[in-house]
């Protein structure tokens, strides 16, 4: 089946200081990935959508000189966390469509999610 | 704008009982349905899903049938066991996927 892999798992950072978040697809080609975050105990917030090539479309209310999105290629898409702060601390988590088999109703695969944690 | 509404929880029950988590949907257009799975620490897993009306989704024992009269795609299991304890979201997709607040599940032995 379809594989995307996060990198890291986890991070812990101090304040202050940038974090990227790798999203890649493994056994497939993605033209869109997707990123969300979650906080505890609460659904998945979609934060934007990476498209390969162009740049990402940001939901209402997330901040794109913050949350950093790159698609440079069709495997892989990063998230990269600016300046970050402790309100920054969360679970993120990426998701693609197979370019092949992808309409725009079709299924995402999901990563396993990155914990980060800002002190 | 698409959204999902889902059944709030958390919902325990006893092994072997029947589930129901209930899921409605507002969507301009004629979305996609999903429901995945989520184990503590861990990203999402892909349950089922429904690509048109009347379709029913189903997999390890759960279905799910995409009523569009009623706008729902309600999650059930006749008979859960331990390991199905986890978080429960109810999707739906028009180009982005937008997701319930999840349920959370917790089966005792």
């Amino acid at each position: 089946g379809a594989v995307v892999s996060q990198h890291p798992s986890w991070v812990i950072c101090k304040s202050g200081t940038s974090v990227k978040i790798e999203c890649r697809s493994l056994d497939f080609q993605a033209t869109t990935m997707f990123w969300y975050r979650q906080f505890p105990k609460q659904s998945l917030m979609l934060m934007a959508t990476s498209n390969e090539g162009s740049k990402a479309t940001y939901e209402q209310g997330v901040e794109k000189d913050k949350f950093l999105i790159n698609h440079a290629s069709l495997t892989l898409s990063t998230l990269t966390v600016t300046s970050a702060h402790p309100e920054d601390s969360s679970f993120y988590i990426c998701s693609a469509r197979d370019i092949i088999t992808a309409t725009q109703n079709t299924e995402a695969f999901f990563g396993q999610g990155t914990r980060l944690t800002v002190v | 704008g698409n959204s999902v509404t889902q059944m709030e929880g958390p919902v325990t029950l006893s092994e072997e009982a029947f589930l129901t988590i209930n899921c409605t949907y507002t969507a301009t257009g004629y979305p996609s349905l999903f429901w995945y799975v989520q184990y503590p620490g861990e990203g999402l897993q892909l349950l089922l899903k429904a690509t048109k009306a009347d379709d029913k989704g189903s997999n390890k024992g759960f279905e799910a049938t995409y009523r569009k009269e009623t706008t729902s795609f309600h999650l059930e299991k006749g008979s859960v066991q331990v390991s199905d304890s986890a978080v429960y979201f109810c999707a739906l997709t028009i180009n982005d996927m937008r997701f319930g607040a999840g349920t959370r599940l917790t089966v005792k032995p």
